[in-house]
């Protein structure tokens, strides 16, 4: 059961570079979401969706781009990346109706700008 | 807005011991409460969860929680911690009036049991 699968696992890009986070789930769930966890402050939510052609905005969206093209592909986009993004970052899926309350967690990504 | 607080930073305890990891929440309505437990460089895994009903829950690996609404706290419990308990653990919450399913996380919690 493959479940959330994240690509890349790590990363290291310098400063102003741009690249894509990729989060892949096989159980045909409509919501998806990406977290970034940062040392004591838990995870917070950067964007979401809640369908296919949807996204909205999290409560970090800044620097950040999100598509999700087809249903099970959430793509999170960083156009120029900077220090300050320098974290973990987790996607998520989850059911809808009240199952939509359990949120299905990727493996992550480890993110180092430099 | 919805707010949670994990006290602690983190909790050590004897295996064997009980079990407490604290976490108390704000929210403007009614909340869904959860915890998720994080193993070492893993996503996080669900452990239980308090939707409506019966107010002590029962989730996981032996994990408990007893919601308490006068208290608005949504405590973690296990009668007896084993070693492969030591882990990260994030209470969340969501408000019931968010169609979303966005989750508030706490900080988290270091769990480390001592054999």
């Amino acid at each position: 059961n493959a479940g959330v699968t994240q690509t890349p696992k790590f990363r290291v890009l310098k400063t102003g570079q741009s690249m894509t986070l990729l989060c892949a789930q096989d159980m045909n769930h409509e919501y998806m979401y990406w977290y970034r966890q940062d040392p004591g402050m838990g995870l917070r939510l950067i964007h979401y969706s809640v369908g296919e052609g949807t996204t909205a905005k999290g409560e970090v969206p800044d620097g950040y781009n999100v598509s999700r093209l087809k249903k099970q592909n959430f793509l999170l986009g960083l156009e120029s990346a900077a220090p300050s993004q320098t974290s973990v970052y987790f996607c998520a899926s989850s059911y809808g109706g009240l199952a939509k309350n359990i949120q299905y967690f990727g493996a992550g990504t480890r993110l180092s700008v430099l | 807005a919805q707010s949670v607080a994990q006290p602690e930073d983190q909790v050590n305890v004897a295996e064997g011991n009980p079990l407490t990891v604290k976490c108390t929440y704000s929210v403007s309505g009614n909340p869904y409460l959860f915890w998720y437990v994080q193993y070492p460089n893993r996503g996080l895994q669900f452990l239980l969860k308090y939707i409506t009903g019966d107010n002590l829950v029962k989730g996981s690996y032996g994990f408990e929680a007893e919601f308490n609404k006068s208290q608005t706290s949504f405590h973690l419990k296990k009668p007896s911690a084993l070693v492969s308990d030591s882990a990260l653990y994030f209470c969340a919450v969501r408000d019931r009036s968010d169609s979303w399913g966005k989750l508030q996380f706490g900080a988290g919690t270091q769990v480390v049991v001592t054999p």
